[in-house]
């Protein structure tokens, strides 16, 4: 089955720095991957979508220059966590659209689980 | 906007019993529906999914699900449960147009007691 793979798993960083996620396709095309974000208890919410070539479509509410998104290549999005500060420390989870399956159908990394001291 | 409503925090079930777990959504056509699994640290994993058709689907691990659209509802069942099946349960809805993010419910977290 399709294999969706995100790194790091776990990122402790101190508050005000940057720090990349990766989201990466391991098996298939993914024109589209998306972002979500999973509090404590919570369901998961779409941060933003990223598009192969393209610039990301942010959910509302979701700083575009806070939360960096980079889709340079069909296997690969990163989300860059900019001047993170303690209330972003949480459970991030990216997921891929596979080209070839029907609309609708995602596959999911295991998730990203950052802490900001 | 479309919402997923899943009524139940918390559900505790004995090994072997059956499962049932709720889901509503609200959205004014018929919509794509999902049903997701997530272990303690890991990702989701698709169980099943309802595009059209048959309203009573199968998935993966035993479980299955029933599109109920005058209830709009999409609950997922399993007859007899596992210990193996404790964990998370997501139901999700994709309403197409132009964004193709899915839209969740709060999730079911699932106890299995020996």
């Amino acid at each position: 089955g399709a294999v969706v793979s995100q790194h790091p798993s776990r990122v402790i960083c101190k508050s005000g720095t940057s720090v990349k996620i990766e989201c990466r396709s391991l098996d298939f095309q993914a024109t589209t991957m998306f972002w979500y974000r999973q509090f404590p208890k919570k369901s998961l919410m779409l941060m933003a979508t990223s598009n192969e070539g393209s610039k990301a479509t942010y959910e509302q509410g979701v700083e575009k220059d806070k939360f960096l998104i980079n889709h340079a290549s069909l296997t690969l999005s990163t989300l860059t966590v900019t001047s993170a500060h303690p209330e972003d420390s949480s459970f991030y989870i990216c997921s891929a659209k596979d080209m070839g399956r029907p609309v609708g159908e995602q596959y999911f990394g295991p998730g990203t689980r950052l802490t900001v001291t | 906007a479309q919402s997923v409503t899943q009524p139940d925090i918390h559900i505790t079930v004995s090994e072997g019993a059956s499962l049932e777990l709720r889901c509503n959504y609200s959205y004014g056509a018929t919509p794509y529906l999902f049903w997701y699994v997530q272990s303690p640290g890991q990702g989701l994993q698709l169980l099943l999914k309802y595009f059209s058709g048959d309203t009573l689907v199968q998935g993966i691990k035993g479980f299955e699900a029933e599109f109920k659209r005058s209830q709009s509802s999409f609950n997922l069942r399993k007859p007899s449960v596992h210990w193996s099946d404790a964990a998370e349960y997501f139901c999700a809805l994709y309403s197409g147009g132009g964004a193709d993010g899915l839209t969740f419910g709060k999730g079911t977290h699932l106890i299995i007691q020996p």
